[in-house]
């Protein structure tokens, strides 16, 4: 079974720390994705990643980064955490097409409370 | 730019019931539409993928059809439990081949006892 591991599940952090969202999967899957779900706007993406060291952004990647150091790990930074980032964040991972199905994985999920 | 939409956003049904959640797509050359389960303030589980060449596709009680051409796609549940409760979305990749998915809203399904 695929498995998408996420860092922690809930997180409170302070207005203005540095927050690390971490994100593993164990399935050598090359993409990786980093979406954040709020209530009536849906799942959004920020930041996405083809290989390692790759990375592009999403539609909303203002206020966050990315990190892709080794393939099965995938970490989204909030430089500089704001009440308006208050929200759950889902990773994701999927093969490329033509390896087997072009199906994305979940993690379970983190939701971040910023004070 | 593909948008999709689901259908109601909001279900209840009561126990045994059959019903279809459905799923619409405004860009009909898709590579694949996944359908995914979520509970409250938990991640997407995957239930079923359809490739583009495919029409159906079954999972125990659940059965998930595809028509591209009119940018459909619907979400059958069988004997509804109340186990089944939980939002359902579709996604779809933004353009062909290796994309980032994009998600329906959800519709979110109640089955009472």
């Amino acid at each position: 079974d695929v498995k998408v591991t996420q860092s922690s599940r809930y997180l409170v952090k302070r207005t203005g720390e540095k927050v690390f969202l971490e994100c593993v999967q164990d399935m050598d899957h090359e993409n990786m994705f980093w979406y954040r779900q709020d209530p009536g706007l849906g799942l959004r993406l920020i930041y996405f990643s083809y290989d390692v060291k790759m990375k592009e952004k999403g539609d909303i990647p203002e206020g966050y980064s990315v990190s892709r150091e080794k393939k099965e790990r995938f970490s989204l930074i909030l430089e500089s955490a704001s009440t308006n980032q208050t929200s759950m964040y889902l990773c994701a991972s999927s093969p490329v097409p033509g390896q087997g199905y072009y199906e994305q994985y979940f993690g379970p999920g983190t939701r971040l409370t910023v004070t | 730019k593909q948008e999709v939409t689901q259908i109601p956003a909001a279900l209840s049904v009561p126990e045994g019931e059959n019903l279809v959640l459905n799923c619409s797509f405004t860009d009909s050359a898709i590579y694949n539409l996944q359908w995914f389960r979520q509970d409250p303030g938990k991640g997407l589980t995957s239930l079923l993928l359809i490739q583009s060449s495919q029409r159906e596709q079954t999972s125990g009680r659940l059965n998930a059809s595809l028509d591209k051409s009119s940018g459909r796609s619907t979400l059958y549940i069988a004997a509804s439990q109340p186990g089944d409760s939980a939002t359902y979305l579709c996604a779809v990749p933004r353009n062909s081949g290796n994309t980032p998915l994009v998600f329906g809203k959800g519709t979110r399904l109640s089955v009472i006892a």
